[in-house]
């Protein structure tokens, strides 16, 4: 069964700083990858995804990510953080009929 | 915006209440998926259908049981509520690999 690893359990971090954060998947196949997010008490928004073509997707409110297939990586970018970043940061992937599998999240505090 | 639906969006029940969690989605769909949430936790996948009259189980153990016997509703019951089926309840839908996924907003069940 696919797998899909996030290592960074709770980041802490200063605004303007850059971020990034893990995201290793197991299966070897075409995979369809997405990163979500959800803020405090909120429901889950889609921040961006890749299904083929250009490896680095650019997603809302200035992230990125860069697929790297041979390292079966996926991992989420930004340049610079703001407090309003703060949020449960998900990793996921599908692939063929399978259903999204999601990583344990990365918890993200952003403080002034 | 996507056009799947979750009712109700907050419940508070006693034990041993029975409870059916809606699901909708007017995408046309053939493929639905139940996630069970703790707050600040990982997602649990514990219901998905392929389309009508398709139904499996999930990775995480559940007490619930879904049917699926119109595209468009994907309802999840739980016969016999316990404390420890508190929790958020995200429906999802997608039509074929290499498409969006898409989320509903979430049910937000608390058993008394």
């Amino acid at each position: 069964a696919q797998s899909v690893s996030q290592h960074n359990h709770h980041v802490i971090l200063s605004e303007a700083a850059s971020l990034e954060l893990g995201c290793n998947y197991s299966y070897g196949g075409t995979v369809n990858l997405f990163w979500y997010v959800q803020y405090p008490g909120q429901h889950l928004q889609l921040l961006l995804k890749y299904f083929s073509g250009d490896p680095l997707v650019k997603g809302i409110k200035g992230f990125e990510a860069e697929f790297i297939k041979s390292k079966f990586s996926f991992n989420l970018r930004k340049p610079s953080v703001q407090w309003s970043d703060t949020a449960e940061y998900f990793c996921a992937v599908v692939s063929g009929n399978t259903p999204l599998v999601f990583g344990k999240g990365t918890r993200l505090s952003v403080i002034a | 915006e996507a056009d799947i639906y979750q009712t109700p969006r907050y419940l508070v029940i006693g034990t041993g209440k029975k409870i059916t969690l809606e699901c909708s989605q007017t995408m046309g769909h053939d493929k639905m998926y139940w996630y069970q949430q703790d707050p600040g936790m990982e997602l649990h996948l514990i219901h998905y259908s392929y389309g009508v009259n398709s139904t499996e189980k999930g990775d995480l153990s559940s007490e619930s049981t879904v049917s699926r016997i119109r595209t468009e509703h994907f309802p999840l019951t739980l016969e016999s509520a316990r404390p420890s089926h508190t929790s958020q309840y995200l429906c999802a839908s997608r039509r074929e690999f290499g498409n969006t996924i898409y989320f509903g907003e979430g049910s937000w069940l608390t058993v008394v």
